[in-house]
């Protein structure tokens, strides 16, 4: 079975500083995994993709995220928050395969704050 | 290229009732996957359609019914609605394989259950 854990509801920061958003997964084979955001009453933007080629992943907006098996962790960063970074992220995995046909499985959410 | 289109963007519906949802993906696209949001339980996987073909179902009540039109446009048809329903009702569509291609999401629909 799959399954993804964002390891903190909220995070806060002030802008200019960075930013790291936490997810664990995990999963019998090899996953596919994206981190999306969500800004207020809008839907889901791709930030960027892991899968299986290179472990750190470059996205928008300056994000990038490092895939490491041996912890089982995709975390997220940027180097210097902007206050439009301000939304809701969700860490997702998938896996190819019958019965896993366009299923995302998400975390619970991370609320990004950036402080003035 | 536009993106996913959902349509109504807000519903109110009173317990009872039933509800249909529409989504049209990005030009080219010919699997829809729906999902339900909600502050208790997240975002959940509904169903996902290719070619018009259910291919995939998750955990959700024979309530929650779809299908997908040879022009690969998608509904989605709530039965008997219960309070519980109200939430936000994400689609998104991919190419064909979309469980590792990436997911495109429409903006929602938000349902609302009086």
């Amino acid at each position: 079975a799959q399954s993804v854990t964002q390891l903190d509801s909220h995070v806060s920061v002030s802008e200019g500083t960075p930013v790291l958003l936490r997810c664990n997964y995990s999963s019998s084979y090899s996953p596919s995994l994206f981190w999306y955001v969500q800004h207020p009453n809008k839907g889901l933007q791709l930030l960027l993709k892991y899968t299986s080629a290179a472990t750190l992943v470059k996205g928008i907006n300056g994000f990038e995220a490092e895939f490491k098996k041996s912890e089982t962790s995709f975390h997220l960063t940027k180097p210097s928050a902007h206050m439009s970074d301000a939304a809701e992220y969700f860490c997702v995995v998938s896996r190819a395969g019958s019965g896993n046909t366009g299923k995302l499985i998400f975390g619970q959410g991370t609320t990004l704050q950036v402080k003035p | 290229k536009a993106g996913v289109t959902q349509t109504p963007r807000y519903l109110i519906k009173t317990r009872g009732q039933q509800v249909t949802l529409s989504c049209s993906p990005i030009s080219g696209h010919r699997s829809v996957s729906w999902y339900q949001q909600t502050p208790g339980q997240g975002l959940q996987f509904l169903f996902e359609y290719f070619s018009e073909t259910q291919r995939n179902k998750g955990n959700f009540p024979g309530r929650f019914s779809g299908r997908q039109f040879s022009n690969s446009r998608s509904e989605m048809n709530v039965s008997t609605l219960e309070l519980g329903d109200s939430a936000l009702y994400l689609c998104a569509s991919s190419s064909a394989d979309a469980s590792t291609d990436t997911q495109y999401f429409g903006p929602g629909t938000r349902l609302t259950v009086l």
